[in-house]
C-alpha cells in the first residue's frame, strides 16, 4: 500500500514569508508526528497528533510554528515569518496505535527540504 | 530526561568487513529501541526494533542489534558490510504511546564503505 507522502519535496522561500508543508499519512493510521532534521540540532520532535486528543505541541520551537490535522488524516505544518534557522528537512511519520501495545512503529515520509534565503 | 548517544559521528569500514555501531540510551522505564537508516535524500527506513523478549533482534538487510540493559546499550551489527550500506544510521528510543509516543534520536553515525 501507499506510504507516508509529503509535499512539496523541496521548498525555497525568502526570509519573512510563510510556508505550508503537507503530510498524507498511511490510511488508517491514527497517530501523526512531525520531526525536523537540521545540521545543528539533528532529528527533533515537533508535534504529535493522536485521534481526537489535543496535540502534543511540546517540541514546537516557537509560536511561529503551528500544525493542524484535518479529519484525522492530512496534516499541515505552517511556519510563519520564516527565518534562516528554519532551514531544515521536515519529516512526517504516522503509526497505528493499538490500545494494548505500549509502542507502535512509526513510518516516515521522504521529507520536505525547506531552504530559507 | 531521555536521551540517546551515538559516540561515533563517522565510521569507515572496508567492504566485507564487520560493522558495529554504538548506541547508548538514558530512559527511566523499559525502552522501546530502534535503528533507522537514511540514505542521501531519502527518508528514514526502519532496520530493526526492540520492544521486549529476546535481547538479540534481527532486522532487514542482514543487520542485528543486541539490547544490554546493564550497559544501557543497543549496538547495531552486521557481519559483512556491502557498499550499499553506506548511509547515515540513527538510533532512537520511543516513549510509550500514552506518553506521546515520540521518538528521541541520537545524533547519527555516518557510515562510509571503502572498496
Amino acid at each position: 500500500g501507499a506510504g507516508v507522502s509529503q509535499s512539496p519535496s523541496n521548498k525555497v522561500t525568502e526570509k519573512g514569508k510563510d510556508v505550508e508543508l503537507r503530510c498524507d499519512p498511511i490510511s488508517g493510521h491514527t497517530a501523526l508526528y512531525w520531526y525536523r532534521q537540521s545540521l545543528g540540532q539533528g532529528l527533533e520532535f515537533l508535534i504529535y497528533f493522536q485521534g481526537n486528543s489535543a496535540p502534543d505541541k511540546s517540541g514546537l520551537p516557537s509560536d511561529r510554528f503551528s500544525a493542524e490535522r484535518t479529519g484525522g488524516s492530512v496534516s499541515t505544518l505552517t511556519i510563519q515569518r520564516t527565518q534562516q534557522e528554519d532551514s531544515a528537512v521536515y519529516l512526517c511519520a504516522s503509526s497505528f496505535v493499538l490500545m494494548r501495545a505500549g509502542y507502535n512503529e512509526q513510518f516516515f515520509g521522504p521529507g520536505t527540504r525547506l531552504t530559507v534565503l | 530526561a531521555q536521551s540517546v548517544t551515538q559516540p561515533d559521528i563517522h565510521i569507515t569500514v572496508s567492504e566485507g568487513a564487520s560493522l558495529e555501531l554504538r548506541c547508548n540510551y538514558s530512559y527511566g522505564a523499559t525502552p522501546y529501541l530502534f535503528w533507522y537508516v537514511q540514505s542521501p535524500g531519502q527518508g528514514l527506513q526502519l532496520l530493526l526494533k526492540y520492544f521486549s523478549g529476546d535481547t538479540l533482534v534481527q532486522g532487514i538487510k542482514g543487520f542485528e542489534a543486541e539490547f544490554k540493559r546493564s550497559q544501557s546499550s543497543f549496538n547495531l551489527r552486521k557481519p559483512s558490510v556491502h557498499w550499499s550500506d553506506a548511509a547515515e544510521y540513527f538510533c532512537a528510543v520511543g516513549r510509550a504511546y500514552n506518553q506521546g509516543g515520540k521518538l528521541i534520536f541520537g545524533q547519527g553515525t555516518e557510515l562510509s564503505v571503502k572498496p
